[in-house]
């Protein structure tokens, strides 16, 4: 398995400009959760979806962010306009869960994402 | 609403010594436990988890964690460093529920291993 892969690896951009970013969950994951990570607030959950529906999306910082599940094998995040406070690391993540009510994640590389 | 302390932004210790990484959770339930590693310009990678079962867990690379309820702790050990285990360390928790869920980061520990 290729595990969970997400594209653009760096992207570099400018203030103004849509960003999509973009994520290949793990097949047969049924949970997809879209991270940011930066310095100064850590981990923190932007959205996650169950079975291509959005589940929670209370951490999706405002109306400049999107996320889209069109199918069980893809995912995007969008910001439009981008700001340079949105520079940081997003990870994406899929999620198996067992009969027994267990789970765990699997992280992609990230993208690293650059606002100027 | 769950949350993840790690006391300590930043350990060092020798190459051979033993290591111990805190974790305090605190959750209104019983929780699921994890400790994930971050090799710098990486992704995370699961170290170990505790869902049910035997409190002491082990993991992947010689580490392992005990789950301490009256503690409300989830500390991560490991009896001999290596160089190579030189990353950040994310402690997570999440619910127990049978569902699949948001996990909770803590803010992180930076291990460095001096030679």
């Amino acid at each position: 398995d290729a595990g969970v892969i997400q594209s653009p690896r760096h992207e570099v951009t400018e203030m103004g400009q849509e960003v999509t970013l973009r994520c290949k969950p793990i097949s047969g994951h049924d949970y997809l959760f879209w991270y940011r990570q930066t310095m100064m607030r850590g981990l923190e959950l932007l959205i996650y979806f169950n079975n291509n529906v959005p589940i929670d999306d209370s951490g999706m910082p405002e109306d400049r962010f999107s996320a889209k599940m069109p199918n069980a094998s893809f995912s995007t995040l969008k910001i439009q306009p981008s700001e340079p406070r949105d520079s940081a690391v997003y990870f994406c993540a899929s999620s198996f869960q067992n009969r027994e009510g267990g789970y765990g994640y699997t992280f992609g590389s990230g993208t690293r994402l650059t606002v100027v | 609403a769950q949350s993840v302390t790690q006391p300590d932004i930043h350990i060092t210790v020798s190459e051979g010594a033993s290591l111990e990484l805190r974790c305090n959770y605190s959750y209104g339930a019983t929780p699921y436990l994890f400790w994930y590693v971050q090799s710098p310009g990486q992704g995370l990678q699961l170290l170990l988890k505790y869902f049910s079962g035997d409190t002491l867990v082990q993991g992947i690379k010689g580490f392992e964690a005990e789950f301490k309820r009256s503690q409300s702790s989830f500390n991560l050990r490991k009896p001999s460093v290596h160089w190579s285990d030189a990353a950040e360390y994310f402690c997570a928790v999440g619910p127990n529920t049978g569902t699949a869920s948001k996990l909770t980061f803590g803010t992180g520990t930076r291990l460095q291993v001096t030679l």
